[in-house]
């Protein structure tokens, strides 16, 4: 039962050009998503975060937008850097205990 | 991640043996969750604790496994008699309700021989 889906395992992009990561998720109480990046060996680090009340989150290079007919989110990062390259997860919370429900993850190549 | 503490970062143990992992949040900070992260795998939810109090264990396996969080020191997570299934990298997260936001530690990768 995967309630947040990523369904692309890996995502190659030029340095400069944008990264788009997609995210799909099933359950109806989830009103909180998070998007985090994870290195190797490292723990997840948060990037950037909307709210069901919200469609559009910007912050930098990162912009997030939510899609709550279609339960969809995407994150773009514009302009992509090498150093974006990363696993990114995307994660959702509903209801009193905040606790996160995360998708496998995408691996994004940023080539040079 | 800065500020988050978790130890060890590697730990191997034999199969039968307990496994202990040590998660301090963040200052200020007095909730904690529990992640497991299996190979190609995203984290699942395993345990939601405040000081004192086990919250939501909703995603803990019923049985070897245990968390706490005293009023002092660090939240731990206990596996007894470890099976070659157990092994994972492990997550915490300390959660500040004013941001609405999780952070996480560094992980501990947990081997079992």
């Amino acid at each position: 039962d995967q309630q947040v889906k990523q369904n692309s395992p890996s995502l190659s992009v030029q340095e400069g050009r944008i990264s788009i990561l997609n995210c799909d998720y099933t359950n109806s109480m989830f009103d909180y998503f998070l998007w985090y990046k994870k290195y190797p060996a490292e723990g997840p680090t948060f990037l950037i975060s909307i709210s069901s009340i919200k469609d559009k989150n910007e912050d930098g290079r990162f912009t997030v937008f939510l899609n709550k007919s279609a339960k969809h989110l995407s994150l773009h990062i514009v302009p992509s850097q090498p150093g974006d390259s990363a696993v990114y997860f995307c994660a959702a919370s509903g209801g009193s205990n905040y606790k996160l429900t995360f998708g496998k993850g995408t691996l994004l190549t940023v080539n040079p | 991640n800065a500020g988050v503490m978790q130890n060890p970062r590697h730990l191997v143990r034999r199969r039968g043996q307990e496994a202990r992992l040590r998660c301090s949040p963040m200052k200020g900070h007095s909730h904690v969750y529990w992640y497991r992260q299996l190979p190609e795998e995203g984290l699942k939810f395993m345990v939601y604790l405040q000081k004192e109090n086990i919250i939501d264990e909703s995603g803990m396996p019923k049985e070897r496994f245990s968390a706490e969080f005293p009023k002092e020191g660090p939240s731990i997570l206990r596996i007894q008699q470890v099976v070659r299934g157990d092994s994972a990298a492990y997550f915490c997260a300390s959660y500040l309700r004013r941001t609405d936001t999780q952070y996480f530690g560094p992980g501990t990768r947990l081997t079992v021989l």
